[in-house]
């Protein structure tokens, strides 16, 4: 079976400073990896995918992620964190196959930015 | 497009009345999901259909949950009799294929008191 870590059910950062928010997967095939975003009162978001082109995938609003085969990892960060930034952060895994379209989430990061 | 469509968008009722969720996936996706998110849990998916074909219902609590898609185009999750244990936000989620991961909607907030 498939899993999601993400490490850090909180983060705080300073506004302007790097945001870095950690997401480990098992997967016995090469996954799908995704990283959404939800902001208060609102579904979830697509930031950005890897699915097996480049590793170093970049998302929406100066967020990218790293997929690292060898680290089972898929780290999602921005240089300088922007107030807006504030939100609860999910990665996902799938492996599709028999799996499908069923994605598996993590428990969710929630990033608080301080002026 | 407008998007996934869920509705009512709060609700509440109480203990022991039939609740029921509704959903429009995006036009032209084939696979639809419904969770449940809440602070305790966190996120957990429910059941999802392919093609209107429900393929995993393990994640349903019980059998007081029910979910159906009759077409390509809506479906619905019922909760009968509501608990106040059911007090969570759910969400409804489509897809076409896996590589452009899922759309959400807004979710549905329900209160059972």
């Amino acid at each position: 079976a498939q899993s999601v870590t993400q490490l850090g059910s909180h983060v705080s950062v300073s506004e302007g400073a790097l945001v870095l928010l950690r997401c480990n997967y098992s997967s016995s095939v090469p996954p799908y990896l995704f990283w959404y975003v939800q902001y208060p009162n609102q579904g979830l978001q697509l930031l950005l995918k890897y699915t097996s082109a480049a590793t170093l995938v970049k998302g929406i609003n100066g967020f990218e992620a790293e997929f690292k085969k060898s680290e089972t990892s898929f780290h999602l960060t921005k240089p300088s964190a922007h107030m807006s930034d504030a939100a609860e952060y999910f990665c996902a895994v799938s492996r599709g196959g028999a799996a499908g379209n069923k994605l598996t989430f993590g428990g969710g990061t929630r990033v608080l930015v301080k002026p | 497009d407008a998007g996934v469509i869920q509705s009512p968008r709060h609700e509440v009722t109480e203990m022991g009345q039939e609740v029921t969720l509704r959903c429009k996936p995006i036009s032209g996706h084939n696979s639809l999901f419904w969770y449940r998110q809440t602070m305790m849990r966190g996120l957990e998916l429910l059941i999802y259909f392919n093609n209107n074909v429900p393929i995993d219902d393990s994640g349903m609590p019980e059998d007081r949950f029910s979910a159906k898609m009759p077409n390509a185009s809506f479906s619905t999750l019922k909760i009968q009799p509501s608990e106040p244990r059911d007090s969570a936000v759910y969400f409804c989620a489509s897809s076409f294929n896996l590589g452009d991961g899922y759309t959400f909607g807004s979710g549905t907030r329900l209160t059972v008191v």
